[in-house]
């Protein structure tokens, strides 16, 4: 069975820590996605990248930047966490957008 | 900019009850619509998709949808719900004229509740 996985469910960080979260495809995908899930917002894209060392921002970048060395893996980085970026955290890749996207189980964030 | 909206933020229904969830577009263009479906704790699965073709889609788990172009809605339905359905629900909306990269755009979520 294919996967996307978020090295982390849980993760609690003090303000100002640098955060990392990881995410791992096996399915070769060229495509990844970070989002974020907050009640009442939907998901809200923060980075993608469609190929190996590229990236792009989405919707909601500001405090967030991403790493993406090797195809399989997609980080993203919190500079300098902060409490109004408690949320959950998804990742997702795709082969192309018609087979819609594969989303890992999430890593919710608390920062105090 | 495209959009997608979620009518009903919560939805309540009894058990073996036939459930229907709105989702609603804004996109002059040709589109692909998707429904996922989160289950508490877990990331999102994708339910089904319209890409083209027959306008009725269905999908995993029973469920159905029906894209309607001069209505610009995707909404999902399933005539009896069970209590495993009980989840949020999510329409996505992709506008195909950017390459295999392109963002899909979400909605807000239809929390679906199931009463025994």
């Amino acid at each position: 069975d294919v996967k996307v996985t978020q090295s982390s469910r849980y993760l609690v960080k003090r303000t100002g820590e640098k955060v990392f979260l990881e995410c791992v495809q096996d399915m070769d995908h060229e495509n990844m996605f970070w989002y974020r899930q907050d009640p009442g917002l939907g998901l809200r894209l923060i980075y993608f990248s469609y190929d190996v060392k590229m990236k792009e921002k989405g919707d909601i970048p500001e405090g967030y930047s991403v790493s993406r060395e090797k195809k399989e893996r997609f980080s993203l980085i919190l500079e300098s966490a902060s409490t109004n970026q408690t949320s959950m955290y998804l990742c997702a890749s795709s082969s192309g957008t018609e087979h819609g996207y594969t989303f890992g189980s999430g890593t919710r964030l608390t920062v105090v | 900019a495209q959009s997608v909206t979620q009518l009903d933020s919560q939805v309540p229904v009894f058990e073996e009850a036939p459930v229907e969830l709105r989702c609603n577009y804004s996109s002059s263009v040709s589109v692909y619509l998707f429904w996922y479906v989160q289950y508490p704790n877990q990331g999102l699965q994708l339910l089904l998709k319209y890409l083209s073709g027959s306008t009725l889609v269905k999908g995993i788990n029973g469920f159905e949808a029906e894209f309607n172009k001069s209505q610009t809605s995707f909404h999902l339905r399933k005539p009896s719900v069970h209590i495993s359905d009980t989840a949020e629900y999510f329409c996505a909306v992709y506008r195909g004229l950017w390459s295999s990269a392109s963002k899909i755009i979400f909605g807000s979520g239809t929390r679906l509740s199931i009463r025994p």
